[in-house]
């Protein structure tokens, strides 16, 4: 039973870019959740999704974020017009959604924007 | 909001040493609570989870205790080994932030030989 995938496990881009992170869930979860760490800082949530819906999306960046989670398929955090500033670990972690809501964290994937 | 603070930053000790770490949490109203081991580079390992009923879990050498009315967390090594040595974090997921999850900055812990 495979864990929590994400790909790829490092990510470099450009100032301006686009950077697709993808998360494939453990089998038999439908909740997606993803964080971000922001080096020497604590992990902070940014969205949560049901297949083909976003539950809640406090966390994200009000620009160039966008997160779905297609009825086939895995995650997809894109970032859109990278900036130095992107630059960190992103985590996804998945979950049944029900009580008690334990959650799964997958490798992440560590973009660097130059 | 629901903020979650650890202590100490930072902890080294010799082999052999049993150990206490601790988390604290502002909002009392929380669904459980997770302990996490991150080494350097790495994602996360979940190590105990405690739902709000509970007052402990124990997983080998590891007891984790929960003090939901005083928004306490413990999380107690016991006879620590070199290979204990990662950052350990605390995350809890409040009764009223949907089932996400809030952090703790972690403790560092250094295990020397």
């Amino acid at each position: 039973n495979a864990g929590v995938m994400q790909n790829p496990r490092h990510l470099v881009r450009r100032r301006g870019q686009e950077a697709r992170l993808r998360c494939s869930p453990m089998k038999g979860h439908s909740h997606v959740y993803w964080y971000r760490q922001l080096p020497e800082e604590g992990l902070k949530f940014m969205v949560y999704l049901q297949k083909e819906n976003i539950i809640d999306e406090s966390g994200m960046p009000k620009e160039r974020f966008s997160a779905e989670f297609p009825k086939e398929g895995p995650s997809i955090l894109r970032i859109q017009q990278v900036v130095r500033g992107d630059s960190a670990a992103y985590f996804c972690a998945s979950s049944t959604g029900g009580l008690p809501y334990e959650q799964y964290f997958g490798p992440g994937t560590r973009l660097t924007v130059t | 909001k629901q903020e979650v603070t650890q202590i100490p930053a930072a902890l080294s000790v010799p082999e052999g040493e049993n150990l206490v770490l601790n988390c604290s949490f502002t909002d009392s109203a929380i669904y459980n609570l997770q302990w996490f081991r991150q080494d350097p580079g790495k994602g996360l390992t979940s190590l105990l989870l405690i739902q709000s009923s509970q007052r402990e879990q124990t997983s080998g050498r590891l007891n984790a205790s929960l003090d939901k009315s005083s928004g306490r967390s413990t999380l107690y090594i016991a006879a620590s080994q070199p290979g204990d040595s990662a950052t350990y974090l605390c995350a809890v997921v409040g009764e009223t932030s949907g089932s996400r999850l809030t952090f703790g900055e972690g403790t560092q812990l250094t295990v020397n030989p």
